[in-house]
């Protein structure tokens, strides 16, 4: 069955450091999503993505974060600096359509120190 | 915002009790979905609802959806230690304009079964 894959599905990083989550989602959907879970709270919408742009975006989606889908098959979300605050689990999502299931990836748990 | 609130938040029975989950908002959503998240992996949907007082079965889980399309409660009989888990709610709006599917999701009920 297809899936949705995120890598890598731990990553630390230094406060103020540059990280990149990248995702694969399913090859014939065209809606793509991040969402984050801090640990303990619920998930998150950070941001949708279609037509290769951002469609709708949450207030935690602040200039520090960025998304592309540079070629066609990988779904990326960069946070330029990351803070203490971002440490979370985040999950890439994608859909053929913004009525259908969506379907999670594994999540990728990003670790700020 | 539009939330949703899930209750109970943690529950712990023993195998073959019954448990009831609720999830409420102010909000009329357009559908409500329940997910089942396993830890380390992402959230796995279980049951999409789409019409006011919509009832539907998955062996053991029953999800009805309130007639109002406002809650949503999950069901579930004889509660077996496999049924462990994060049990999430997610709903997307009917809010006007263009809807590209985001979800808002409620806190989740933390279900443990035990033997």
């Amino acid at each position: 069955e297809p899936e949705v894959t995120q890598t890598p599905s731990h990553q630390v990083t230094q406060m103020g450091q540059e990280v990149i989550l990248r995702c694969v989602p399913i090859s014939n959907h065209l809606y793509f999503y991040w969402y984050r879970q801090i640990l303990g709270q619920k998930v998150e919408f950070l941001v949708s993505f279609y037509n290769n742009e951002i469609s709708e975006k949450s207030e935690i989606f602040d200039d520090q974060f960025s998304v592309e889908r540079p070629d066609g098959s990988n779904f990326t979300l960069k946070i330029r600096s990351t803070k203490l605050e971002d440490s979370a689990m985040y999950f890439c999502a994608s859909t053929l359509g913004p009525k259908n299931i969506q379907y999670f990836g594994a999540g990728t748990r990003l670790s700020v120190l | 915002t539009q939330l949703l609130e899930q209750s109970p938040q943690f529950l712990s029975i023993q195998e073959g009790e019954n448990l009831t989950v609720y999830c409420n908002s102010s909000s009329v959503f357009s559908s409500l979905q329940w997910y089942r998240q396993e830890p380390g992996e992402g959230p796995v949907l279980l049951v999409t609802v789409v019409t006011g007082g919509e009832v539907k079965k998955l062996k053991r889980l029953t999800f009805q959806f309130g007639d109002a399309r406002k809650d949503s409660s999950l069901h579930i009989t004889a509660a077996q230690p496999g049924d462990t888990g994060l049990y999430l709610c997610a709903a997307r709006s009917t809010a006007g304009g263009t809807s590209y599917g985001k979800l808002t999701f409620g806190q989740g009920t933390i279900l443990t079964v035990h033997p």
